[in-house]
């Protein structure tokens, strides 16, 4: 069964730089059928995706956040982790590492997919 | 306006069919878009239920049961999610969502009541 993880730092002070990290255990991340996402969630509120990244580094960003948010894999390690820099109070969530699952058509694998297995998701919260 | 836009809740009865709605913006048209439904309950990860492209070009998630179906409304520019024979353990957040310009973007979400 596979599973996913995520760990980092609960609390992150404004202007500072918010690392996460998935791991990936049951499985290996090193699969071209798979992408590995982020998406997080503040408080109360609706899901917001912020990137998807292969094994071998190909990167898809939410456009909104692209400048702020570098993403990696480390299939070493079945890795994948987030930066997020000079955060604010709006990036106060919860933040869920996922499985994304690439389509596959007659044409090839598409980089649009769904998301199957999720962590549990952690909640950074940003105050001073 | 937002690319997705979703009721914010809805109600039904349990038994009767639930049809929760995703109206994409003007401009985009649902009739060139995989349509994804995820179902969120309180303190846990969303889980992913179907995607709907066609009634010829869909796909159900692992487990889900198939009184959960997907659809679309042409005219209304809207993906759907039917639930059938709604149960109690169907209480829950239901989000939509599309990949546009290589990018994924969910709908703000409905709440279903089921009471």
């Amino acid at each position: 069964q596979l599973q996913l993880q995520e760990s980092g730092p609960g609390l992150v002070k404004p202007s500072e730089t918010l690392s996460l990290t998935c791991t990936v255990s049951g499985g290996s991340i090193s699969s071209s059928n798979y992408y590995w996402g982020w998406i997080r969630q503040p408080p109360g509120k609706g899901l917001e995706w912020i990137g998807s990244i292969s094994y071998s580094g190909t990167l898809y960003y939410n456009p909104s956040l692209k400048s702020r948010v570098p993403i990696y894999a480390d299939p070493s390690k079945n890795q994948f982790s987030l930066r997020l820099n000079s955060v604010t109070a709006a990036d106060t969530a919860v933040y869920f590492c996922a499985r994304h699952v690439r389509h596959i058509t007659i044409f090839g694998l598409l980089m649009e997919g769904y998301f199957d297995y999720w962590g549990q998701g952690i909640l950074v919260t940003v105050s001073s | 306006q937002a690319v997705l836009t979703q009721p914010s809740s809805l109600s039904a009865s349990p038994g009767a069919s639930a049809s929760l709605t995703c109206t994409l913006r003007s401009g985009i048209n649902v009739g060139t878009y995989r349509i994804y439904w995820y179902q969120q309950k309180p303190g846990s990860p969303p889980q992913y239920l179907l995607s709907y492209t066609s009634d010829s070009d869909n796909h159900q998630g692992s487990g889900v049961p198939s009184r959960f179906s997907g659809s679309k409304d042409a005219s209304a520019n809207a993906g759907i999610l039917l639930i059938s024979g709604l149960q109690s353990e169907d209480e829950a957040d239901y989000y939509c969502m599309i990949w546009h310009n290589s990018a994924s973007v969910f709908g703000g979400g409905s709440k279903l009541t089921v009471l």
